[in-house]
Parts: structure tokens; sequence; C-alpha cells
């Protein structure tokens, strides 16, 4: 049962157009969420999280948008850059100390960003 | 501040042999996660370690076990390996005191059994 879905395997965007990534969840328990980037022969690197008290936030190009009601979440990427090219991954877990730790993970969106 | 380290970074085993993976949080971590990703599950948490004991573990066989020292390092063993073992083994940390803290991960253990 995959309670953290990522439904776009790929995704390809022009150079200084933006990228949106998308993430679907089911589990009406997770209440922070992250994004994680992946490159090749190297450990996911955080990016930007969000939690469910907000429905945005943004830290330079990235915003991550939370609609609660839809449980999506969305990824912004403006503009889009070449090395920005990566597997993004989509991670959520519950807010509570003890199980904040335990992320569940989407099955990350391949972003290549063209010239 | 040093990263997560993991080692070794590459393995090769056999099947049916035992398997073990180190992995050094950042300093003053004291939560470690491990993760196992393949090309068709993704990332999918094995278990954490918080204050060297077991806090949370996810859906793997009893093969599948870790520990964790008083200095925070943490190890993963796996033993009767199976060829469906062959992955990318991840470790992450965090400070774990509040909740909702991010976590960090290490570059992995790619391990190929044959």
């Amino acid at each position: 049962d995959q309670q953290v879905k990522q439904n776009s395997p790929s995704l390809s965007v022009q150079e200084g157009r933006i990228s949106i990534l998308n993430c679907d969840y089911t589990n009406s328990m997770f209440d922070y969420f992250l994004w994680y980037k992946k490159y090749p022969a190297e450990g996911p690197t955080f990016l930007i999280s969000i939690s469910s008290i907000k429905d945005k936030n943004e830290d330079g190009r990235f915003t991550v948008f939370l609609n609660k009601s839809a449980k999506h979440l969305s990824l912004h990427i403006v503009p889009s850059q070449p090395g920005d090219s990566a597997v993004y991954f989509c991670a959520a877990s519950p807010l509570n100390t003890g199980t904040a730790s335990k992320l569940t993970f989407g099955t990350g969106t391949r972003l290549q960003v063209t010239l | 501040k040093a990263g997560v380290t993991q080692t070794p970074r590459y393995l090769i085993k056999t099947r049916g042999q035992q398997v073990t993976l180190s992995c050094s949080p950042i300093s003053g971590h004291r939560s470690v996660s491990w993760y196992q990703q393949t090309p068709g599950q993704g990332l999918q948490f094995l278990f954490e370690y918080f204050s060297e004991t077991q806090r949370n573990k996810g859906n793997f066989p009893g093969r599948f076990s870790g520990r964790q020292f008083s200095n925070s390092r943490s190890e993963m063993n796996v033993s009767t390996l199976e060829l469906g073992d062959s992955a990318l083994y991840l470790c992450a940390s965090s400070l774990a005191i509040l909740a909702g803290e991010t976590q960090y991960f290490g570059p992995g253990t790619r391990l190929l059994v044959l």
C-alpha cells in the first residue's frame, strides 16, 4: 500500500521555466512533509519542508504548497536550472516525536531541465 | 561540520552470506534511521535507533537487524542474504529532540548480492 504517491516518474522542463512536481498521500496521520533531491551515487539532500499548519512554504526558488483537504502537495521550482536535474522524493511523517523520524517516501520523480 | 558517513560504499556478497554496514551520524545527532532504496520500491524505512534503542521499525523480515552504540554510531546487519536484498542502503541522522526535525542522509552503501 503506497501511502505517498508520486504519479509522474519523470518530467522534462526547459531552463528558465517552472517545474511542478506533485505528490499525493493517503494517510491522514501525516503532519509533516518534506522534499528531498537525489543525484546519482549520492544520498538524498533535504530541500524544503512544510507542516500541516501551513499551506505554503518558500525558500528561494523552491516553494512547497500543501492542500490538506485534497491530501496533495506540490513543489514548484522557479526558474528551473540545469543543476536542478535530479530525482525528487516527496516524504511524509506524523509529527509526534516518537515517530517523526520514520519517513514514508514516494517513489520519486526524475526531473530533467533542458537547455 | 562533517556529514553522515557510511562504510563501505560498495559491497558484493553471495546468497546466504551475511553483511554488516556502518553509519556515523552528524556530531550531536542522536537518531539514526536506515532506509533501503530499490528501483521498484523507492526508499523504504527499515528502522530507527535513538539513544541505543530501536524506536521505530519498518516492515522488513527479522534477517534485517541493527544496533546503535553509545557514541550514536549505528550498524545494520543482514543475515542469510537473498538476491532481492541488492539495493542502496541509506542511513540518515537527526537531532530528534523536537518533532519534525530534518533528517540528513549519508551517501549510502550499494550492496550487490550474487
